[in-house]
């Protein structure tokens, strides 16, 4: 069955502070994986894209890895500020004749001051 | 550019009552359109994909239904309300694996 796992569930971390959110998948053909953040009621946001020969990607504080053996993938926040408390989303695209998205159940995080 | 657009942006219906949520894009032509649904506390599902205006695919049996009535319009509607029903419906717009777009999204709660 094509899932995408993620932990924790929910985070509180110190604002300034790092953090590493996990994402398991077992989603099959692969073409990419994305992280996405979301804010309460609000469409998802793209942080990352990963296709299957990329290891790392980053985009400013966030830094996605991906272990296409292991289909496992992380982001990491760096620097932690309190504009960064959201959903995060693990998404991968599957490699099929139209673009189906699996969606993880998210990671909440809130950061506090 | 390209822009998705969804409305209303917030709805609050009474059990049994019609449901007609759309979805529209601007600055592409023949668009591969999706509608998601995040229920609380829950990931996103994919409930519908269209490939083309009058043809709808349904990934889950439900009490909703789709049209594509427009090459960029996309329309999830219901006869009759349930309360599971609730939730945050989206529209996407997928016209490769790298490129993807959300809408704002409608948030739905059924009482």
């Amino acid at each position: 069955k094509n899932q995408v796992e993620q932990s924790p569930q929910s985070l509180i971390i110190l604002e300034g502070k790092n953090c590493t959110l996990q994402c398991n998948y077992t989603v099959s053909p692969f073409s990419n994986l994305r992280w996405y953040k979301q804010d309460t009621g609000r469409g998802p946001v793209s942080l990352t894209i990963m296709t299957f020969s990329e290891n790392t990607k980053s985009n400013g504080r966030y830094t996605a890895t991906l272990d296409a053996d292991t289909k496992q993938s992380s982001l990491h926040i760096t620097a932690s500020q309190l504009s960064d408390s959201a959903s995060y989303i693990c998404v991968v695209t599957m490699n099929t004749g139209f673009q189906k998205l699996v969606f993880g159940t998210g990671t909440r995080l809130l950061v506090s001051p | 550019s390209q822009t998705i657009h969804q409305w209303p942006a917030t709805l609050v219906q009474p059990v049994g009552s019609p449901l007609s949520l759309e979805c529209t894009v601007e600055g592409t032509s023949n668009p591969n359109l999706y509608w998601y649904r995040q229920a609380a506390g829950r990931g996103l599902q994919l409930l519908f994909y269209s490939v083309g205006i009058g043809q709808i695919s349904s990934e889950v049996p439900q009490n909703l239904s789709a049209s594509r009535p427009q090459d960029r319009q996309f329309i999830l509607s219901s006869k009759k309300l349930l309360l599971s029903d609730s939730g945050f419906y989206l529209c996407a717009w997928i016209p490769s694996g790298t490129r993807q777009f959300f809408g704002p999204g409608t948030r739905l709660t059924v009482l």
